[in-house]
């Protein structure tokens, strides 16, 4: 019972670096979606999906990609990172769309641009 | 936007004492949802509410949903130092969101032994 498994936990970075933080969930949930969370802003969503081949912005997408290729794999790619982009990134996924079922969380990635 | 706000951000109690956590949507919600999130750890669900004026009880912690179904309520009796973390509520957004979970800014509660 892995549920949605992160990859890294941490990490750090230069201002300019790309990189792709990885999601994976078992669950077959046709919903994933990535939050940012920093202090005192709550959790904000990146990014989210609906199904394969599907992807939206969220509230915050600027300086984020994401593809699904699979129902399994929901990747973040940060395109060239900025010290604003320091914050804890979580995945999530859930069993239906548009708010109606629970979501499942990963153990986020601590991410520090410098 | 829609918003969904939550009183009050900090909460300090002495253990045993209760608190209790307010949440208020700008626009009526088709269920609300309620998450914990232990001192680095990730959100875990706590409980969904979808009729209005339902009551939902999980030991010490009772959950409430307005009426109106635009506010919601998590009250715990007798705080544990098991209980300290942040709380979230979230409701789904409205048609231009596609329904995302819109999340409160929670409430940090700290319970001292």
């Amino acid at each position: 019972n892995a549920g949605v498994t992160q990859t890294p936990k941490f990490q750090v970075l230069k201002t300019g670096q790309s990189m792709t933080l990885q999601c994976a969930q078992d669950m077959n949930h046709e919903y994933m979606s990535w939050y940012r969370q920093d202090p005192g802003m709550g959790l904000r969503l990146i990014h989210y999906s609906v199904g394969a081949g599907i992807t939206d912005q969220g509230e915050v997408p600027n300086g984020y990609n994401v593809s699904r290729s699979t129902t399994e794999d929901f990747p973040l790619r940060l395109l060239s990172a900025a010290p604003s982009q320091t914050s804890v990134y979580f995945c999530a996924s859930s069993y239906s769309t548009g708010g109606k079922s629970p979501l499942h969380f990963g153990n986020g990635t601590r991410l520090t641009v410098t | 936007g829609q918003q969904v706000m939550q009183i009050p951000q900090y909460q300090h109690v002495q253990e045993g004492e209760d608190f209790t956590t307010y949440c208020n949507s700008s626009t009526t919600l088709s269920n609300i949802q309620w998450y914990k999130q232990r001192p680095g750890g990730h959100p875990v669900f706590l409980i969904q509410l979808v009729k209005s004026g339902e009551v939902k009880k999980q030991k010490r912690l009772t959950f409430q949903f307005g009426e109106a179904k635009k506010n919601s309520s998590l009250h715990i009796t007798a705080t544990q130092t098991t209980d300290v973390g942040t709380y979230f509520c979230a409701g789904p957004g409205d048609g231009g969101s596609q329904g995302n979970l819109i999340f409160g800014k929670g409430t940090k509660l700290s319970v001292k032994p």
